[in-house]
């Protein structure tokens, strides 16, 4: 079953602009992380957040973690064109079976 | 270095007949899982190996799916017969090892999309 639901499930917005999706999960996890899938590169890893971490950092991504609303949020600043894809949520509960949420859609336009 | 590689890319078959993918991971990732992603959803693991054996494999449809990972490196997996639902892209991903106490980013193929007609 999926663990995680990402919402919106798409979202529009034009280049320059701020893109922020959410994540809500079920049940406690060791450590939630964000991917990026398009058609040119497939499913790439974004960022990890260990459930014992509140926020992170990498280049333009700002992640935050709520274990307590069981919820994540994946902030993109400056948005470009290149950055038009899917991004799911997929959380780690025992060993390293990823659980993926269905996804956000996001198009940038320029 | 090399990344997953899978083949073929593309593959479309009839509904009840057999169909294979084969996976080969980075080399020196002992742990190989398989993923069904469904258009619309998020990838669902069906099986994940530790060198050539199964960990986990209870979402695996195991009366149609069936997997091996013989001498711990390359991987197969089996679709007999195959259903009008098996629609989906198939994707592998491999990562260095598999514990409770570190974690191992994993890291995917491109993806097998089959079309059941």
């Amino acid at each position: 079953s999926q663990q995680g639901e990402e919402d919106p499930q798409a979202l529009s917005i034009q280049e320059g602009e701020n893109a922020t999706m959410n994540c809500s999960y079920k049940t406690s996890i060791n450590n939630l992380q964000w991917y990026r899938q398009n058609s040119g590169r497939g499913l790439v890893h974004l960022i990890l957040i260990r459930s014992n971490e509140r926020e992170k950092h990498s280049g333009r991504l700002r992640v935050t973690l709520d274990t307590s609303k069981k919820s994540s949020s994946l902030l993109i600043t400056a948005s470009r064109a290149a950055d038009t894809a899917s991004y799911f949520c997929a959380t780690v509960q025992s060993g390293y079976a990823l659980n993926f949420g269905k996804g956000t859609s996001l198009l940038v336009t320029p | 270095e090399a990344g997953v590689a899978q083949s073929p890319r593309y593959k479309i078959i009839e509904k009840r007949q057999s169909v294979a993918f084969w996976c080969n991971p980075i080399s020196g990732h002992a742990t190989l899982y398989w993923y069904q992603q469904i258009l619309g959803q998020g990838p669902k693991l069906l099986i994940q190996f530790q060198n050539n054996g199964v960990v986990d494999d209870s979402q695996l449809p195991k009366d149609r799916f069936s997997a091996e990972r013989l001498k711990g490196v390359d991987s197969t997996l089996k679709i007999q017969p195959a259903k009008l639902e098996d629609s989906a892209v198939y994707l592998c991903a491999s990562s260095l090892a598999w514990g409770r106490t570190s974690y191992n980013e994993q890291f995917f193929g491109p993806g097998t999309r089959l079309t059941v007609l």
